[in-house]
């Protein structure tokens, strides 16, 4: 695997369930972070992790519960989420203090 | 209030003409601007950047320009080819900080 990897890449789940994404990075990057974009709007960033301490929540829910056991894994725990937190979900990765971020492809979630 | 803001949804171009993507912004704080360029069913790549000490930036194919005291910045792609028929993103960030701010994307089409 190369790149910054996504799974699952779609996930539909319903209001009661928990449910957990992952990010991996191959790049020997020690930022990762969590981005949504809903339909019609920005990409937001969710959550900011540096060597794996988080350095940033961006007034995130706590429906949300990211995880970063080291540099080159992320997880975001999803649980009790609402039809609205449907959108796409997007990882990414740098070196602390470049301005460049890699993307993964995105998990696509739809809550029913 | 958005702080990056991409007014144009969409733009058409004649393959072999010139692409102009605008954005604006509002933080006169930001010091550092990216595109990105995302294809379907992917993540969003990282495409060229310019720092604030900068007015040009050009690599092949693609060149930014960035007007501090409008505030706004362009990326020109010339020759346009279909290959680069995308949806693309302006970001901006601020005194090396790792948050990102995005617009809301512009679709690029390029027509034979």
């Amino acid at each position: 695997e190369t790149g910054v990897t996504q799974t699952p890449r779609h996930l539909v789940m319903g209001m009661t369930n928990k449910k957990s994404l992952k990010c991996e990075q191959h790049l020997g990057h020690n930022a990762m972070y969590w981005y949504k974009q809903s339909a019609k709007k920005p990409l937001e960033l969710m959550f900011v992790y540096n060597f794996k301490e988080q350095t940033e929540n961006n007034s995130v829910p706590s429906r949300f519960s990211p995880e970063c056991p080291n540099s080159s894994h992320l997880f975001l725990h999803l649980h009790t989420l609402q039809p609205e937190d449907s959108a796409l979900y997007l990882c990414a990765s740098s070196l602390i203090g470049d301005y460049e971020q890699y993307f993964g492809p995105g998990t696509r979630l739809t809550v029913t | 209030d958005q702080q990056v803001k991409q007014n144009s949804p969409s733009l058409s171009v004649q393959e072999g003409r010139i692409s102009i993507l605008n954005c604006d912004y509002t933080n006169s704080m930001f010091d550092y601007f990216l595109w990105y360029k995302k294809y379907p069913a992917e993540g969003p790549t990282f495409l060229i950047s310019i720092s604030s000490i900068k007015d040009k930036n050009e690599d092949g194919r693609f060149t930014v320009f960035l007007n501090k005291s409008a505030k706004h910045l362009s990326l020109h792609i010339v020759p346009s080819q279909p290959g680069d028929s995308a949806v693309y993103f302006c970001a901006a960030s601020a005194a090396a900080a790792q948050k990102l701010v995005f617009g809301q994307g512009t679709r690029l089409t390029i027509n034979p």
